[in-house]
């Protein structure tokens, strides 16, 4: 299995909502990436776990929060978002330190913020 | 801080032509850089990869090539066929042991059969 898997594809949610977004792969990966991206630009990083560790956070606002409750699953909980914060949200999964850095791209969740 | 551009934000070719995506980059530290596709409401897909130790690398009709002293990166694409149509990045591991990707500006690839 080479896929990383996404769910929701699609996801409209207002201000005050509370919605949670969902990332799995089954390579035995040991990182995982959060990433955001706006319409015609190129991915940017948000969060990066290693070992099921927050390594990196990209001075993310608190409203966006990940969760990694195990090697193969990361989420990201999405809390009093703004208009401004729609955008497709990837995850991305690679080997992890000392392996091939190559990392494999999900589909991506679409996300609306009404 | 550093980041990774390119000179075409949109190339535009006939069905069978060579294309070539150029991509130009300023960390001189870094030591690995990727090849993306994304087609239209699907993630980056990888097509090749090169580290810094080589000048050139064949994949199946992608060819990438490095060079170190200008700080550019191309990819080449033979008989670029209509399912080439896709935004292509570039991306650049930074030297942090975290693989972290540093994507350039993307081009707009359009293949008219």
């Amino acid at each position: 299995d080479t896929e990383v898997t996404q769910t929701p594809k699609h996801l409209v949610m207002g201000m005050t909502n509370k919605k949670s977004l969902k990332c799995e792969q089954h390579m035995g990966h040991r990182a995982m990436y959060w990433y955001k991206q706006k319409a015609k630009k190129p991915p940017e990083l948000m969060f990066v776990y290693s070992y099921e560790k927050l390594s990196i956070n990209e001075s993310v606002p608190s409203r966006f929060s990940p969760e990694c409750p195990n090697s193969s699953l990361l989420n990201l909980h999405l809390h009093a978002l703004q208009p401004e914060d729609s955008a497709l949200y990837l995850c991305a999964s690679s080997q992890g330190a000392g392996g091939p850095v190559e990392q494999f791209f999900g589909p991506g969740t679409r996300l609306t913020v009404l | 801080g550093e980041s990774v551009g390119l000179h075409l934000p949109t190339l535009s070719v006939q069905e069978g032509d060579n294309s070539i995506i150029n991509c130009a980059y300023s960390n001189s530290a870094s030591d690995y850089f990727i090849w993306y596709k994304q087609e239209s409401g699907k993630g980056p897909q990888f097509i090749i990869d090169i580290r810094s130790n080589m000048d050139k690398r064949q994949g199946q009709r992608v060819t990438v090539l490095l060079n170190k002293t200008v700080k550019h990166l191309s990819l080449q694409i033979a008989a670029t066929q209509p399912g080439d149509s896709a935004v292509y990045f570039c991306a650049e591991i930074a030297n942090s042991g975290y693989s972290t990707l540093t994507f350039g500006k993307g081009t707009m690839l359009l293949v008219s059969p």
